[in-house]
């Protein structure tokens, strides 16, 4: 089992709908769940990060922390073309707060047509 | 401005040879981190360094070498015994919180790699 899973997609959905991308990851212990959003041919942009479970709201993006369940996903209102990218989810898993080191998932590539 | 720089942005090995990607940060920033991207697929960690001149192996550490003699540069050197070092090569960095927690991490733009 991968310590971080996401579906590689792609995920397609009209413009002005939610997209949601889910993430599930292995370890039980993990305590810091990021979200990141690379554009083809681009470096990983931080979106959110979440510690606690619930929601947390940034704008049109929203991230979902279920620890019990150990999943985290990102939701994102009214999608624009613009949203199409590859979202990575990365999770420190315990143990590894003092060196930051993330684990990171495949990647899920979303489309929002027009 | 401050951020994370890479160069080169394209980088071109022959069979045999070593070459060196540079990563350069102005944040301030504690630790630094090598990644590796293949098409596809999410980012493996290389190696990572919290303070100067201290660095530790990461998951895909053979082939590679690095060096962390300022706390602004953390260069990486893909060695010959590296057989398969095609590949998008990211350099991060974060902050040291309070209590030794390593904040988010902030990606420079990348060196893409390839062999002739």
């Amino acid at each position: 089992q991968k310590e971080v899973e996401q579906n590689s997609g792609p995920l397609s959905v009209p413009e002005g709908a939610i997209a949601s991308l889910n993430c599930t990851y292995s370890d039980r212990g993990s305590q810091s769940f990021f979200w990141y959003r690379q554009y083809s041919g681009k470096s990983p942009e931080l979106i959110m990060f979440i510690y606690s479970n619930g929601d947390k709201e940034d704008g049109r993006f929203t991230a979902q922390l279920n620890k019990a369940s150990q999943y985290v996903s990102l939701l994102i209102r009214d999608s624009q073309p613009s949203d199409s990218a590859t979202y990575l989810c990365a999770v420190k898993l315990r143990g590894s707060s003092n060196t930051g080191k993330l684990i990171f998932g495949q990647g899920t590539t979303l489309q929002v047509k027009p | 401005d401050g951020g994370i720089t890479q160069s080169p942005k394209y980088l071109f090995r022959k069979e045999g040879q070593n070459v060196t990607l540079s990563c350069e940060q102005n944040l301030n920033h504690d630790a630094m981190y090598w990644y590796r991207q293949d098409p596809g697929q999410g980012l493996r960690l290389i190696y990572y360094s919290q303070i100067v001149n201290d660095f530790q192996k990461g998951d895909i550490a053979e082939g590679y070498s690095v060096s962390r003699e300022k706390k602004e540069s953390f260069p990486l050197t893909v060695t010959s015994a590296q057989k398969n070092p095609t590949a998008f090569y990211l350099c991060a960095s974060s902050r040291m919180r309070l209590a030794g927690n390593q904040e988010t991490q902030y990606f420079g733009p990348g060196t893409r790699l390839l062999v002739l």
